[in-house]
């Protein structure tokens, strides 16, 4: 059984750093894309980021690229999800999502970010 | 704003269908073939029902089903039943390794 378990999510300032983790299990995860994908309390899903099964390639929305850096451990099963310079429009739960089948992922359980003062 | 428009509510009595669209351009849902659905239930995560257009992941239902006409791809309901109320997004490939999603269409089951 697939299963994508996120943590690190809490409160933070406006300006201020989160770092998320996803540990993943249930199937091989060195061998498939990775995404990040958040959604605003009471809004729909916005994409994220994706990064490639070894890591080496990375792609971003629009409305966190400079500021968001994904990465992940192969070794450890786990994907990253690194956030500096955050907004209060950054508040949202952050779900981590595998893509085993093409263009189509599963999803954790997601973790909730809370930017505010 | 979202890139990808659907409308933001259905609705339909049990035991009927319902079609839901998902316009987009031909740089993202008129381009590739990797527009998938997914299913929302109140306070949980999503669900992927539909890839590669029409492709059903094990385990969902032949009730699901998908398809694509130009910019617009749809996903349809059949034998309409109450657990089946929710969410539902639609996603694409926009290129240059990006993903587009959809606003979001409330599935109401009468």
């Amino acid at each position: 059984e697939v299963q994508l378990v996120e943590s690190g999510g809490g409160l933070v300032q406006p300006g201020g750093s989160l770092r998320l983790s996803c540990a993943a299990s249930g199937f091989t995860f060195s061998s498939h894309w990775m995404h990040w994908v958040r959604q605003s309390p009471g809004k729909g899903l916005e994409w994220v980021s994706r990064i490639y099964p070894d890591g080496t390639t990375t792609s971003y929305a629009d409305s966190v690229k400079g500021r968001f850096t994904t990465s992940r451990d192969n070794a450890k099963n786990t994907l990253y999800l690194q956030m500096n310079s955050l907004r209060v429009e950054d508040t949202a739960v952050y779900y981590c999502a595998g893509e085993r089948n093409p263009g189509g992922v599963d999803w954790g359980q997601g973790t909730l970010v809370n930017v505010a003062s | 704003q979202s890139a990808l428009t659907q409308p933001p509510s259905a609705s339909g009595s049990p035991g009927q269908s319902v079609t839901i669209s998902c316009s987009g351009t031909s740089s993202d849902v008129g381009g590739y073939n990797y527009v998938s659905w997914y299913q929302q239930h109140p306070g949980k995560a999503p669900k992927l029902i539909i890839y590669e257009v029409s492709k059903r992941p094990s385990g969902v239902p032949d009730r699901f089903s998908g398809s694509k006409s130009g910019n617009t791809a749809s996903l349809t309901v059949s034998g309409l039943q109450a657990e089946d109320e929710g969410d539902y997004y639609c996603s694409s490939y926009a290129g240059s390794n990006k993903f587009e999603f959809g606003g979001g269409t409330k599935l109401t089951v009468l």
